[in-house]
């Protein structure tokens, strides 16, 4: 089993849906949890990170769930540009650090 | 604030050859620094972690020797490619992580070797 699971998708959607995805993880030991974006050909970005309380950043809706290992980010009103691979990833306290990130989630955003 | 860059954005070798990539953070210090290879459709596998002064921690798998790391102060960390073949071929990202743990992702190295 993958320490990070996300479904790989793709999410094709209309311009102003919203959309939601979701991740799983493995290891209960995590300690820090984020979203990050990827575009094609590109590095990934930080879109925002995952608090236990909930967090909130225009359009971006990151949830953490520790009981159930489970993380979410929900978009609104979906734009052309948020159209990217979104990546669930997970840091556990140990040696390094280490990030490991989830296989991504693809979303297109069609008009 | 918290800019990471990478030299080269893209390189063509033969294979055999040894290829040099670089990463620098820019407006912050980075003890720890990080090198990820993603392959086509993949996601990032962490490769090692570099740490300033002391010697790289490999993940499992990847064999120390082929891939040089050295981190030789707070702002660059080079990763060597020695005897590239063909199956190395694959986008190299490096991160530096900052003070708040935040890791920061340089712009990727796109490395084929023919």
């Amino acid at each position: 089993r993958k320490e990070v699971e996300q479904d790989p998708g793709p999410f094709n959607v209309p311009e102003g849906a919203t959309v939601a995805f979701n991740c799983t993880y493995s290891n209960s030991a995590s300690q820090s949890f984020f979203w990050y974006r990827q575009d094609c050909r590109k590095e990934p970005k930080l879109l925002m990170s995952v608090y236990s309380s909930g967090n909130e950043d225009g359009r971006f809706t990151a949830q953490l769930n520790r009981a159930s290992q489970y993380i979410s980010l929900l978009i609104r009103d979906s734009k052309l540009s948020d159209s990217a691979t979104y990546l669930c990833v997970v840091k556990s306290m140990g040696a390094g650090n280490m990030l490991t990130f989830g296989g991504g989630t693809r979303l297109m955003v069609k008009p | 604030g918290a800019v990471v860059s990478q030299h080269p954005s893209w390189v063509i070798c033969k294979s055999g050859t040894s290829v040099k990539i670089e990463c620098r953070s820019l407006d912050f210090q980075a003890t720890t620094m990080f090198w990820y290879r993603q392959f086509p459709k993949q996601s990032l596998m962490l490769m090692a972690t570099s740490n300033e002064g002391s010697k790289a921690t490999y993940e499992q798998g990847v064999e120390k020797d082929k891939f040089l790391i050295n981190h030789a102060s707070l702002t660059l960390s080079t990763l060597t490619v020695t005897s590239a073949h063909p199956e190395d071929s694959s986008f190299y990202i490096c991160s530096a992580e900052n003070r708040g743990n935040e890791q920061f992702f340089g712009p990727g190295t796109r490395l084929t070797v023919l």
